[in-house]
């Protein structure tokens, strides 16, 4: 049981290049995150998936896409990396939904645009 | 909106002492709060959580945290902290119409031999 895994666990890009963050959990949980979290701010969410097929903006969404492939599996897409998206990148995911859900995070991805 | 602030950045203790990381809610009803510790190159584990009942809640890893509504706040203590204890933790908090709980900005612990 690995729980939530991530890859790639660091990147590198140049300004405008493109990529995608994979995530994948095995606890047949419903409901997935993205986070971002920065230093000296906490972690914001990016993009949620309340369930299989649903997908929702959360606090800060722009300059990304998300998409839920399966219940195990929730991407996040970069089109055109800026460097203020350098940063670190958690997926998250809860058996429920709402805020009472307990969350369990994969161990990140690493950004750094340059 | 409810927002959350732990106003330590950085604290540190040495091996055995007790500790008490701070955290204050702005939250008009009964917030949900929430208690995260985030170790080096690691995803954030939920401690312990708070919903409704006993004020007091006991958590993993001999942590323990005390809801006082009068103080707004939700402080995170342990009596004797352990090398391995040193982490980044992370207090939330959640209202019932909320998806997720806000985080805080952190709380660094560096403990000492």
């Amino acid at each position: 049981n690995a729980g939530v895994t991530q890859t790639p666990k660091f990147q590198v890009l140049k300004t405008g290049q493109s990529m995608t963050l994979q995530c994948a959990q095995d606890m047949n949980h419903n409901s997935m995150y993205w986070y971002r979290q920065d230093p000296g701010m906490g972690l914001r969410l990016i993009y949620y998936s309340a369930s299989e097929g649903t997908t929702d903006k959360g606090e800060v969404p722009n300059g990304y896409n998300v998409s839920r492939l399966n219940k195990r599996e929730f991407s996040l897409r970069l089109e055109s990396a800026a460097p203020s998206q350098t940063s670190v990148y958690f997926c998250a995911s809860s058996e429920g939904a709402g805020v009472v859900a307990t969350q369990y995070f994969g161990p990140g991805t690493r950004l750094l645009v340059l | 909106a409810q927002s959350v602030t732990q106003p330590d950045i950085h604290i540190t203790v040495s091996e055995g002492a007790s500790l008490e990381l701070r955290c204050n809610y702005s939250y008009g009803a009964t917030p949900y709060l929430f208690w995260y510790v985030q170790s080096p190159g690691q995803g954030l584990q939920l401690l312990l959580k708070y919903f409704s009942g006993d004020t007091l809640v006991q958590g993993i890893k001999g942590f323990e945290a005390e809801f006082k509504r009068s103080q707004s706040s939700f402080n995170l203590r342990k009596p004797s902290v352990h090398w391995s204890d040193a982490a980044e933790y992370f207090c939330a908090v959640g209202e019932g119409g909320s998806y997720i709980p806000t985080f805080g900005r952190g709380t660094s612990l560096i403990v000492h031999p």
